[in-house]
């Protein structure tokens, strides 16, 4: 399978625990974003790396998110100290090229439940 | 501000009856128009997409979009629906805005086929 991987799909946890989120995206894709979804919304962007440059972040990425791209290949998202109101989908995209053209390509995505 | 409007969260519709899903964008810059599609249990997928040309354009699996820049709407239809296409469909526009941060998505509508 050579798409966007996502792990874990689901991740139950505990308020204040940490949790991280882990993407595979298509290997020659330079470009590779992180997006949120919650019940009843389309996604929302959260983050994106060009290569291992991580050059834009949203508003709605908190202090308690951290995103990185080391090697410029698989993503990680962490989000410390959960709260109920990160319960989403999380969300991996990739492309390639110099930029955005709005052509993604998504993985099935990681689904937290914070209780 | 960018927005997209989909103005119906829900749509049922009888198998082999057409169907419409309504999507308008507020802007008063060029944009790319595109329709993403989510099936039960998988990723977001790229349906299609407007960038240019022709006005009209068609998916491989029958569902086509319209481009009304009068209007400022990108409607998809398909004249006989399948069993199929039972899933989410996401309205979403780009604006020719720079940086990774300028793909906006709808709220998505939930196509429904009944056998």
């Amino acid at each position: 399978d050579t798409g966007v991987s996502q792990n874990p799909r689901h991740k139950i946890t505990k308020r204040g625990q940490n949790v991280t989120f882990r993407c595979d995206p298509i290997s020659e894709h330079n470009r590779l974003y992180w997006y949120r979804q919650t019940l009843g919304q389309g996604p929302e962007f959260l983050t994106y790396f060009q290569n291992e440059a991580q050059l834009e972040k949203s508003r709605l990425l908190s202090d308690r998110f951290s995103a990185e791209r080391p090697k410029g290949s698989f993503s990680t998202l962490e989000i410390q100290r959960t709260e109920q109101g990160d319960s989403a989908m999380y969300l991996c995209a990739s492309n390639a090229g110099q930029t955005n053209t709005g052509e993604l390509f998504f993985g099935e995505g990681s689904r937290l439940t914070v209780l | 501000a960018q927005s997209v409007t989909q103005l119906d969260s829900q749509v049922p519709v009888f198998e082999e009856a057409p169907v419409e899903l309504r999507c308008n964008y507020s802007s008063s810059v060029s944009v790319y128009l595109f329709w993403y599609v989510q099936y039960p249990n998988q990723g977001l997928q790229l349906l299609l997409k407007y960038l240019s040309g022709s006005t009209l354009v068609e998916s491989i699996n029958g569902f086509e979009a319209e481009f009304n820049k009068s209007q400022t709407s990108f409607h998809l239809r398909k004249p006989s629906v399948h069993i199929s296409d039972t899933a989410e469909y996401f309205c979403a526009v780009i604006t020719s805005k720079s940086g990774a941060n300028n793909l906006f998505f709808g709220t998505g509508t939930r196509l429904t086929v009944i056998p």
